[in-house]
């Protein structure tokens, strides 16, 4: 089985901040990795998909990159909604969810 | 309007049985495979199980494969989830999610809590 290790797992910045969210998966799993932001008590909603590929809707302040087996999502000015938590979650064997990087605002 | 609407949780007893379900609305359902996700209470989100949209093809995480059965009925737009030798660790909050080529709808999920 693909594991998956996000980093960091608790994250504080401050508005206007540029922020980084690392996974890293145990093997080769191509571009098949997407991006989830979850708020609290409310369900996952997908922000990237296949690597860097941003789906509708989403600020274009989002961003990911990364190939085979490290990836990264990246936002390039936070706002106070972007308070969240975040998934990374490979599909290119199975399904397997990185553990989550809770951001908060500093 | 895509929707997905999760119904059938509750408390249950340890070694007892629940069957939840998934409504779906507002796009063809018998056209797309469906998954079931959870979440346990403060933790992260564990992929449990997926049906194609004919339901040739099943798949299941290993912690639940001979526990938990994938269903659906393409007739009355639902998706099933038959768990049973429910265990302490399946307590969780339970979606339903879309298959596309990523998961974008997902229903507000269904609470299970299994304790004596």
């Amino acid at each position: 089985d693909i594991q998956m290790t996000q980093s960091p797992s608790f994250l504080s910045a401050s508005v206007g901040d540029r922020v980084t969210i690392n996974c890293k998966a145990s093997q080769n799993i191509n571009k098949y990795l997407d991006w989830y932001q979850q708020k609290l008590g409310e369900a996952p909603k997908l922000l990237i998909y296949n690597t860097n590929s941003l789906h509708t809707g989403v600020p274009s302040r989002f961003s990911g990159s990364g190939s085979g087996t490290d990836f990264t999502l990246t936002i390039s000015s936070l706002q106070p909604e972007d308070v969240a938590t975040y998934f990374c979650l490979q599909h290119n064997s199975g399904y397997t969810f990185g553990a989550g990087t809770k951001l908060e605002l500093k | 309007e895509v929707q997905l609407v999760e119904s059938g949780g509750g408390l249950v007893q340890p070694g007892r049985s629940l069957k939840l379900s998934c409504v779906a609305s507002g796009f063809t359902f018998s056209n797309y495979g469906m998954n079931w996700i959870r979440q346990a209470p403060g933790k992260g989100l564990e992929w449990i199980a997926d049906i194609s949209s004919g339901s040739s093809y099943i798949y299941y995480t290993e912690t639940v494969q001979g526990r938990f059965t994938i269903s659906r009925d393409n007739a009355k737009n639902t998706l099933y989830l038959q768990m049973t030798s429910l265990r302490s660790e399946d307590t969780a909050l339970y979606y339903c999610a879309r298959q596309d080529s990523s998961w974008v709808y997902w229903g507000q999920g269904v609470m299970v809590t299994v304790s004596s």
